[in-house]
């Protein structure tokens, strides 16, 4: 099971570029890795995907080392509205995603 | 507007009642998804389903149960037998099953005292 391990906490000042790290040392040869954003009481939103090297969208990017064990998620210039929870998941096997806990982003103005 | 909807957003129910939660999606995707997840916590998988009359239990099936009649619906029953069943229940869909991108649902808290 590639589960993923995440700071649990980050407070960051607003206008910084904060990058949050996940570790999967379990992950399987096929498995994409995926992050999720979350806001109180709604349901988690998709932010960026990739499989290695770097992916950029137009919100953040995404550094996958050659092992593939880790992967960092970058938020430039953040601000208030993205504290949320963010989680890193990597597809376990064909039919399921593992959410773990998250990392919980505090932006201070 | 392509979405997923989760009814109701409140839900409140006395111990020992079954209740049904609603989820509907209008994107056409063939996977669907239950969540739970607890205050503080991450997701926890509850069911999921690849195609129309499948369904695959998740991590934590055990007073819950679900069906899949519809592409477009996916309603989640919490039995009398789901010990602690407060928690806030969230619906996902997706392409295919195991994909990539997980859209989901606005939620529905469900209390019960």
């Amino acid at each position: 099971l590639a589960k993923t391990t995440q700071p649990i906490s980050m407070d960051s000042y607003e206008g910084q570029e904060v990058n949050i790290t996940c570790s999967h040392n379990n992950i399987a040869t096929n498995d994409y890795i995926t992050w999720y954003q979350q806001f109180p009481s709604q349901g988690p939103r998709f932010i960026i995907q990739g499989y290695k090297t770097k992916v950029t969208n137009e919100v953040a990017s995404l550094f996958i080392p050659a092992d593939r064990k880790s992967s960092t998620l970058s938020l430039p210039r953040v601000s208030l509205s993205d504290t949320a929870v963010y989680y890193c998941l990597v597809r376990t096997g064909a039919n399921n995603l593992f959410f773990g806990t998250g990392t919980r982003l505090t932006v201070i103005p | 507007d392509g979405g997923i909807t989760q009814s109701p957003k409140y839900l409140f129910r006395k111990e020992g009642q079954n209740v049904t939660l609603s989820c509907e999606q209008n994107l056409n995707h063939d996977a669907m998804y239950w969540y739970r997840q607890d205050p503080g916590q991450g997701l926890r998988l509850i069911y999921y389903s690849q195609i129309v009359n499948d369904f695959q239990k998740g991590d934590i099936a055990e007073g819950y149960s679900v069906s899949r009649e519809k592409k477009e619906s996916f309603p989640l029953t919490v039995t009398s037998a789901q010990k602690n069943p407060t928690a806030f229940y969230l619906c996902a869909s997706s392409w295919q099953s195991g994909a990539d991108e997980q859209y989901f649902g606005p939620g529905t808290r469900l209390t019960v005292t």
